[in-house]
């Protein structure tokens, strides 16, 4: 079974904070995503990586920037947390580029105060 | 700006009953369509996956595509208490990122 494990469950961070989501998958896939989501918005992507080393930003990359120094990795950082990103946070990976589905780890809820 | 079109519900049915669950997008090329399955507090989980126009059946669970009018479908025969969820539409296009909707919730009630 694919898996993909993000680091924490739940956290709370004071604002102003630097704040690192990491995320790890084991089925070898090329693709990785980090996407928010809010009541009544959805998910939003925030940044993608289709290789390592490479990112993409998505619809929602300010105030977020991300890491991929390894294939299994991907860390979203917050470099100055503030109430508003408090959310769900979903991490995603997919294997190549033939439109494959998305496998989600299980999300971390980040609370800002 | 590519979207996908969910009625936010929440749709409510009765045991036993079929659920059907729609989905439009906007983008023509879009190529891949998924369903997933969100319960409360969880994260999505993949139901069903559908490339092609016609029906795919796994289970209780039926896709429909038809990309002429750019539009999918979920149907759950036999609703059960436990498929009460929300359920994402995804849609993939011309690069591998998936798009979502902002999800139905369905209530399936005793």
């Amino acid at each position: 079974d694919v898996k993909v494990t993000q680091s924490s469950r739940y956290l709370v961070k004071r604002t102003g904070e630097k704040v690192f989501l990491e995320c790890v998958q084991d089925m070898d896939h090329e693709n990785m995503f980090w996407y928010r989501q809010d009541p009544g918005l959805g998910l939003r992507l925030i940044y993608f990586s289709y290789d390592v080393k490479m990112k993409e930003k998505g619809d929602i990359p300010e105030g977020y920037s991300v890491s991929r120094e390894k294939k299994e990795r991907f860390s979203l950082i917050l470099e100055s947390a503030s109430t508003n990103q408090t959310s769900m946070y979903l991490c995603a990976s997919s294997p190549d580029q033939g439109h494959t589905e998305a496998f989600f780890g299980q999300g971390t809820r980040l609370t800002v105060v | 700006q590519k979207e996908v079109e969910q009625n936010s519900g929440p749709l409510s049915v009765p045991e036993g009953a079929i659920a059907s669950l729609n989905c439009t997008y906007s983008d023509r090329v879009s190529q891949s369509f998924f369903w997933y399955r969100q319960y409360s507090g969880k994260s999505p989980e993949l139901i069903m996956s559908i490339y092609s126009n016609g029906d795919k059946e796994d289970g209780r669970f039926t896709a429909q595509l038809n990309k002429a009018s750019q539009y999918v479908s979920l149907l759950i025969r036999d609703s059960q208490p436990s498929d009460s969820a929300t359920y994402l539409c995804a849609v993939t296009g011309g690069s591998y990122i998936p798009t979502f909707g902002r999800g139905t919730s369905l209530i399936v009630h005793p």
